[in-house]
Parts: C-alpha cells; sequence; structure tokens
C-alpha cells in the first residue's frame, strides 16, 4: 500500500522568494512519484515525476523535486515564485508493482504576495 | 498527440435526477481511464477507474456507476442525484503500467440543488 501525505493545506510566499511545498511518501516498494499543478477550474496537470533515474527531476516553470530515499520525501521547490505559480499542488505516488494506481495528497495551495 | 475531451463542463441539477458525464480520449489505444471527484479541501478522490472494455473498478460505494462501452470512452452516471454528489468531477488517462503520466481533463462542476 502507498500514502502520500503533504504538510499544509496552504503555503503563502512574496513574489520573487523560494517556494517549498512538502510532500512525504510511504511505499512498501520503489515508487514512482509525481507533482502536478491545478488552476482554477481546471484539470491537473503534469509538473515533473521521479521514476527512478535521477533523484533531482526538473519539471516544467522553473520547479524542480528531489527524491530523498532515506526522508521518504519528494519536496518541491522554485527559486523565485512568481504571481503565475499561485495554484493547487498536488503531489502523487505510485507502486513499481502490484496496483499501480497512483494515490493523491490532499493538495497544497500557494499563494503568492505581491 | 493524445487529447482528452469531458462533458459537459458545467451541470445544474435538481435532486433526484439522473446524471450523465462523459469523456472521449484521442489518440491511444487501451488506455487506463479514471473518473475522480473533487471537494474543497479534499483532494482528489478516486471513484472509478477501468484497464479496458466493460472492465470498471469502483473505489467508493455510492451513488455513482461507470461504464466504458467503447475502448476510449468513459461514462460516469447516477440515477438519482443527491446533494453530497455536488462537486468537481475529472476525467483522466494513462497509459497500462507502472509510472506513467495520469492526463487529466478539464472537469465538470455539477451541482445538485
Amino acid at each position: 500500500a502507498q500514502s502520500v501525505t503533504q504538510l499544509g493545506s496552504h503555503v503563502s510566499v512574496s513574489e520573487g522568494a523560494l517556494v517549498l511545498l512538502r510532500c512525504n511518501y510511504s511505499s512498501s516498494v520503489p515508487p514512482y512519484l509525481f507533482w502536478y499543478v491545478q488552476y482554477p477550474n481546471q484539470g491537473l496537470q503534469l509538473l515533473l515525476k521521479y521514476t527512478s533515474a535521477a533523484t533531482l527531476v526538473k519539471g516544467i516553470n522553473g520547479f524542480e523535486a528531489e527524491f530523498k530515499k532515506s526522508e521518504t520525501s519528494f519536496h518541491l521547490t522554485k527559486p523565485s515564485a512568481h504571481m503565475s505559480d499561485a495554484a493547487e499542488y498536488f503531489c502523487a505516488v505510485s507502486l513499481s508493482g502490484g496496483s499501480y494506481i497512483p494515490t493523491f495528497g490532499r493538495g497544497t495551495s500557494l499563494i503568492v504576495h505581491p | 498527440s493524445q487529447t482528452i475531451h469531458q462533458w459537459p463542463a458545467t451541470l445544474v441539477q435538481p435532486v433526484g435526477s439522473p446524471l450523465s458525464l462523459e469523456c472521449t480520449v484521442e489518440g491511444t489505444s487501451n488506455p487506463n481511464l479514471y473518473w475522480y471527484r473533487q471537494a474543497a479541501g479534499r483532494g482528489l478522490q478516486l471513484l472509478f477507474y477501468s484497464v479496458g472494455i466493460g472492465q470498471i473498478s469502483s473505489e467508493v460505494p455510492q451513488n455513482l456507476s461507470a461504464s466504458r462501452p467503447q475502448d476510449r470512452q468513459f461514462i460516469l452516471s447516477s440515477k438519482k442525484l443527491l446533494l453530497s454528489d455536488s462537486g468537481f468531477y475529472l476525467c483522466a488517462w494513462s497509459l497500462q503500467g507502472p509510472g506513467n503520466t495520469i492526463y487529466f481533463g478539464e472537469g465538470s462542476w455539477l451541482t445538485v440543488v
């Protein structure tokens, strides 16, 4: 079985500040990990995913995430927030074996202040 | 390239009325298909998924049902809507197998009044 926990339902940053969205996972086998972004009234779109290649994964819009097995974490970062980054962000985990249907976290709303 | 279409985008239905949300995928064959519901502050709830025509797995027993009459068509239905069925419904697809990205439709807002 797998699960994912996103710490903080809301994160507020100033424009130009570092963005850090936290995700911890639980998985009995090596996981696949995903970050998705959702803009208001839209579906989710993939930001990046980890598939056991490089532990530092670069995604779209300047985001990146680092897989840390010892910490069971996959935190999402961006060096400098932009107003257009304001959205809902979801972390997801799926297994490399068995039922591979992803499990999503509850989401973190990123608020960017001018 | 692959695309996913979901309709209607917005729906207001009275309690007790039926529901039909439709989703089609283009540009791929034999995809996994999913229906999710999203309620405020509760993240994504997987309702149904399908790995092939006529094969439906239900994740949460409730007032809804799903069908896959064709390879790339997925339908979410209800015979009698409840107020609690209100929410944002998302159809999605992925390739078969582990580690594949899920691609989402634009969503359907359902308000039951």
